[in-house]
């Protein structure tokens, strides 16, 4: 069955450091994969997508992602975390069939101490 | 472009009670679906639809009924409300156009007492 994964529920980095979320799918073909952003009370918003070529994407606010298919990894990654970079990442991923189904990650929640 | 919006954003409802969460698109995007959000378990999916008139189960459908009468809208009806969809529901559309990426709508807190 299709799925994805985030093993860590609660990231805590400190400001500046950097930061690697991670992610691994279960697909049979290569896969839609997606990083979205929840703030507290806010909804979701897309840091970036990969669905083929280049296999390190870059995204908005400083986030870039690289797919790995033989890790079966999307992590995603920043150089250097900022205190409004505090929120709840979600992967996600949609396979080869015609449905627009996404599947999401349990979503990692992510701390960032001053 | 108003993208995906949802109405009501709160609702509080006595057990056993039912109500339409409202869900419309002006993007004319062919996919739409339905999220419940709980703490801890991310995102899960309710129903979706792939067009007018075609819709299909989710993962945690028990409970809710949907339909798709035009392009544009998707609501989400709980026909005898539960304690146990106390939740945050979310709308989404998306086409294979913009790789499938989906356009979420602001959410619905809804609780049930």
């Amino acid at each position: 069955a299709q799925s994805v994964t985030q093993p860590d529920i609660h990231i805590t980095v400190s400001e500046g450091a950097s930061l690697e979320l991670r992610c691994n799918y279960s697909y049979g073909a290569t896969p839609y994969l997606f990083w979205y952003v929840q703030s507290p009370g806010q909804g979701l918003q897309l840091l970036l997508k990969y669905f083929s070529g280049d296999t390190l994407v870059q995204g908005i606010k400083g986030f870039e992602a690289e797919f790995k298919r033989s890790q079966s990894s999307f992590n995603l990654r920043k150089p250097s975390v900022h205190w409004s970079d505090a929120a709840e990442y979600f992967c996600a991923g949609h396979g080869s069939s015609n449905t627009g189904k996404l599947i999401f990650g349990q979503g990692t929640t992510l701390q960032v101490k001053p | 472009n108003a993208g995906v919006t949802q109405t009501p954003k709160f609702q509080v409802l006595k057990t056993g009670q039912s109500m339409t969460l409202q869900c419309a698109q002006d993007m004319n995007h062919e996919y739409m679906s339905w999220y419940r959000q709980d703490p801890g378990m991310g995102l899960r999916l309710i129903h979706y639809s792939v067009g007018a008139g075609i819709t299909d189960q989710g993962e945690v459908p028990n409970g809710y009924n949907v339909s798709r009468s035009t392009t544009e809208d998707f609501p989400l009806r709980l026909l005898s409300a539960a304690p146990s969809q106390t939740s945050v529901y979310f709308c989404a559309s998306s086409s294979s156009d913009s790789s499938y990426e989906q356009y979420f709508g602001p959410g619905t807190r809804l609780t049930v007492t």
